[in-house]
């Protein structure tokens, strides 16, 4: 199993550019997050969804859209990024035996300049 | 909304043991989780109490306290790959939302 994965690793825009940061996953897991990491700090929950077709919004949403066509893939969009989006984006799913444990991808590093 | 507290840097000898306390302020509490962060990396679970007590992995070990909204993780045995960022998390009783403390930065010394 590949685990959770997100493309790309590292991604710089101009102000006012959008884009698309991709995330799957091959465990067949329900539920899926998308977390900022800012330099120093905690990971805050941007959107979450609990399964295909299923969305909603975590603490920090203004400004990102997310879908969940498929089990697998879960993207997420900046609309027009601001420099205020510079972060560490890390994607997740949750398993474990009693659904406990979040399974984190690699991060994607991005610079909004 | 939901709050959790815990000491943003620990420093600590190899071989030393460590606690790194959170104390949480929840509408709703199914249960307390840690993870580890290496510098550059990603989180990575270790581990999730949701009943009052002690839960031991290895070197590691986790405590919940519901009545004292408190938990602690321990590190026993330190070595110096257990220099990272230990963040406390707590799952809401909806669905599996999690939400993170700031992280305490553990860094261990020769």
């Amino acid at each position: 199993n590949a685990g959770v994965t997100q493309t790309p690793k590292f991604q710089v825009l101009k102000t006012g550019q959008s884009m698309t940061l991709q995330c799957a996953q091959d465990m067949n897991h329900e539920y899926m997050s998308w977390y900022r990491q800012d330099p120093g700090m905690g990971l805050r929950l941007i959107h979450y969804s609990v399964g295909a077709g299923i969305t909603d919004q975590g603490e920090v949403p203004n400004g990102y859209n997310v879908s969940r066509s498929t089990t697998e893939d879960f993207p997420l969009r900046l609309l027009s990024a601001a420099p205020s989006q510079t972060s560490v984006y890390f994607c997740a799913s949750t398993g474990g035996q009693f659904h406990n444990e979040q399974f984190f991808g690699p991060g994607t590093r991005l610079t909004v300049l | 909304g939901q709050s959790l507290e815990q000491p943003s840097e620990v420093t600590a000898v190899e071989g030393a043991i460590v606690q790194i306390n959170c104390t949480y302020q929840t509408s709703g509490f199914y249960g307390l989780s840690w993870y580890q962060q290496h510098d550059g990396g990603a989180p990575t679970f270790l581990s999730y109490n949701a009943l009052d007590g002690l839960e031991e992995t290895g070197r590691f070990s986790s405590f919940l306290s519901r009545s004292d909204s408190y938990g602690y993780l321990l590190l026993q045995e330190l070595q110096m790959k257990d220099s990272a960022s230990y963040f406390c998390a707590v799952k809401e009783a909806a669905g599996n939302k999690l939400t993170f403390g700031g992280g305490t930065r553990v860094l261990v010394k020769p």
